[in-house]
């Protein structure tokens, strides 16, 4: 496979649910990021991993938790979610953060629904 | 952080060239231009970017005004798989923290590319 994927592509919850949202790319870089698009909302940007190391949190609520075990993987672990969480969630790459990751490679998301 | 205005709608013939204009009056000298494209069910493309000269690359070219305040995406030949949503975003790539991380998408121009 190439690019950035993302499993599952769609995803239904309960707010008492636990699961994880999955990221994979194989563009051999080092950066990746966790983004929210909500339908009535600009793209909001969650978390960034550099190296694995995380690097922002972007005021994100504790009920979402990423993980980083490599520079390939990307995870969003949920927990007590709120329906407003309903969204769009996209992983990202790019080479790295310099110059802020100019060109960044997105995956085709997570369709999140909370009930 | 310095806004972007673009039309909301613009239709093209198949195998026409499509111009798309983005103003930017507030744009800083350390401002970079981005141009973003989301398919339906899909996540953000990669267009092009650029500082101050035009750029071309395979998917397209960007103008930019010679003042910066405004700058034009044009596709040469549209195709009906270039029907999307375009944003023009300002990134200063020269900050840090998660501000020249984020990609701050507005509402973009949808572009209808008509058979």
């Amino acid at each position: 496979e190439t690019g950035v994927t993302q499993t599952p592509r769609h995803l239904v919850m309960g707010m008492t649910n636990k699961k994880s949202l999955k990221c994979e790319q194989h563009l051999g870089h080092n950066a990746m990021y966790w983004y929210k698009q909500s339908a009535k909302k600009p793209l909001e940007l969650m978390f960034v991993y550099n190296f694995k190391e995380q690097t922002e949190n972007n005021s994100v609520p504790s009920r979402f938790s990423p993980e980083c075990p490599n520079s390939s993987h990307l995870f969003l672990h949920l927990h007590t979610l709120q329906p407003e969480d309903s969204a769009l969630y996209l992983c990202a790459s790019s080479q790295d953060l310099l110059a802020g990751g100019l060109e960044q490679f997105f995956g085709p998301g997570t369709r999140l629904t909370v009930l | 952080d310095a806004k972007t205005t673009q039309p909301n709608s613009m239709e093209s013939n198949e195998e026409e060239p499509v111009h798309l204009p983005c103003n930017h009056s507030t744009i800083s000298g350390t401002d970079y231009i981005h141009w973003y494209r989301q398919l339906p069910s899909q996540g953000p493309e990669y267009v092009i970017h650029g500082l101050t000269s035009n750029v071309n690359n395979r998917m397209a070219s960007l103008a930019i005004a010679e003042d910066r305040k405004s700058s034009t995406l044009i596709l040469h030949r549209a195709t009906l798989r270039d029907a999307a949503v375009y944003y023009c975003i300002l990134r200063d790539v020269g900050g840090s923290g998660a501000g020249s991380y984020q990609l701050t998408f507005g509402k973009g121009t949808k572009l209808s590319v008509i058979p």
